[in-house]
């Protein structure tokens, strides 16, 4: 299995409160990526990196902000917490070119926000 | 922008083939993946197809048509344990890898 953890795997936050995920590998690969997955969605992209301090948004990224000082970590900030991004928020890792296809995922975190 | 379609859900019986459709309209193509999630898991890469054709491993096979923006996953000998999710994937003209909704297999006894 590829080396990537997520923390927290379960989170419990109110309204308006800032949350940050945080997604580690250890695998040196140079492409991360945060996406949720909802009911009827599928998985959909918030934001990805392509290197340290480079990343670009996805389909969903408003309400998020991503950062990435080493190659190992990518971290998934939510400014102020909405029942709207109570989801299931996957990370994953590519290595190589842009064309490489194969995405390892982290194993999840639950998000709810009350 | 981007869109993929493939089926919500799909039942077969165990010892069956069954193929599941994915058709996709992108602004750029770099070819077609396919990913397998059970139970709300960590979805797990099956296969890529850049070119089009058939690419086979094991009991799973997927095809491609550029000309036709479609593609398939096909699950021979089914098995219980094949009871999952399945989500197409296309890579956008700007490197972002996107996801269709996923069709739910059930593989009955």
């Amino acid at each position: 299995d590829a080396g990537i953890t997520q923390s927290p795997r379960h989170k419990v936050t109110e309204t308006g409160t800032p949350v940050t995920l945080r997604c580690h590998q250890t695998e040196n690969h140079r492409y991360m990526y945060w996406y949720r997955q909802d009911p009827g969605h599928g998985l959909r992209l918030i934001h990805y990196s392509y290197g340290v301090k480079d990343t670009d948004k996805g389909e969903v990224s408003d309400g998020y902000s991503v950062s990435r000082s080493k190659t190992e970590d990518f971290l998934l900030t939510l400014e102020s917490a909405t029942s709207s991004q109570t989801s299931v928020y996957f990370c994953a890792i590519s290595e190589g070119q842009p064309t490489n296809e194969k995405l390892f995922f982290g194993s999840g975190t639950q998000l709810s926000v009350l | 922008g981007q869109s993929l379609e493939q089926p919500s859900e799909v039942t077969a019986v165990e010892g069956a083939i069954v193929q599941i459709n994915c058709t996709y309209q992108t602004s750029g193509f770099y070819g077609l993946s396919w990913y397998q999630q059970h139970d709300g898991g960590a979805p797990t890469f099956l296969s890529y197809n850049g070119l089009d054709g058939l690419e086979e491993t094991g009991r799973f096979s997927s095809f491609l048509s550029r000309s036709d923006s479609y593609g398939y996953l096909l699950l021979q000998e089914l098995q219980m344990k094949d009871s999952a999710s399945y989500f197409c994937a296309v890579r956008d003209h700007r490197g972002k890898l996107i996801f269709g909704q996923g069709t739910e297999l059930s593989v009955k006894p």
